[in-house]
């Protein structure tokens, strides 16, 4: 089946680096994204990676993505309090089909 | 570029009414519009997809007769809760996708309207 599944919470201090990991089961999948959400707002893609790469980095986001087990991290390096948010992971299962996570809820302390 | 609107952003109804939700891509032409429906602390699910000039097609277990879309032109999907109930309160999100040289069909996300139904 689908699925794709991160845990809910991490909390991190300002400055430290933030790992966030989802993990996922449809081998199909073509592209993979995170997505920020702000409360009471839409989703803002951050950044996503096609599934034959296995990292990618973007300003203070690394995507690492170990497909052999289907497992997908979001770094952000010197965290500040600005990125407090739901950060949803998603996979592209086919045409236009994506499958979102839970979300894992970012509590960055100052 | 690549800016989704949605209108309105909140609405309060009563049990009954119906209530249209109002998705726009405003700086391009989305071939894909797309409807989530999330509950609190919850994912997004995938309500319907939607081609410009088509029937949606609806997922499973989403009633196409009660949430009614239409997506008349290349920048507007409608979404319609008929006969609103207040289970159907909830926060109702598009989002919508265009050919890009890359193709990443990436989907640009509208903020989302939150939906109470008294």
């Amino acid at each position: 089946g689908e699925d794709v599944e991160q845990s809910l919470f991490l909390s991190v201090r300002e400055g430290d680096s933030s790992v966030i990991n989802c993990t996922y089961t449809d081998s199909s999948s073509t592209y993979l994204y995170w997505y920020k959400q702000e409360p009471g707002a839409g989703l803002q893609l951050l950044t996503y990676i096609f599934s034959n790469m296995d990292m990618k980095q973007d300003q203070r986001l690394t995507v690492l993505l170990n497909k052999k087990d289907k497992h997908l991290s979001l770094r952000i390096a010197d965290t500040q309090t600005g990125d407090s948010a739901i950060y949803f992971c998603a996979e592209r299962v086919g045409g236009f089909k994506t499958i979102f996570g839970a979300g894992t809820r970012l509590f960055v302390k100052a | 570029g690549a800016v989704v609107s949605q209108h309105p952003s909140w609405v309060i109804c009563k049990s009954g009414t119906s209530v249209k939700i109002e998705c726009r891509s405003l700086d391009f032409q989305a071939t894909t519009m797309f409807w989530y429906r999330q509950f609190p602390k919850q994912s997004l699910m995938l309500m319907a997809t939607s081609n410009e000039g088509s029937k949606a097609t609806y997922e499973q277990g989403v009633e196409k007769d009660k949430f009614l879309i239409n997506h008349a032109s290349l920048t507007l999907s409608t979404l319609t809760v008929t006969s609103a109930h207040p289970e159907d309160s909830s926060f109702y999100i598009c989002s919508a996708s265009r050919r890009q040289a890359e193709s990443t069909d990436t989907q640009y996300f509208g903020p989302g309207t939150r939906l109470t139904v008294l």
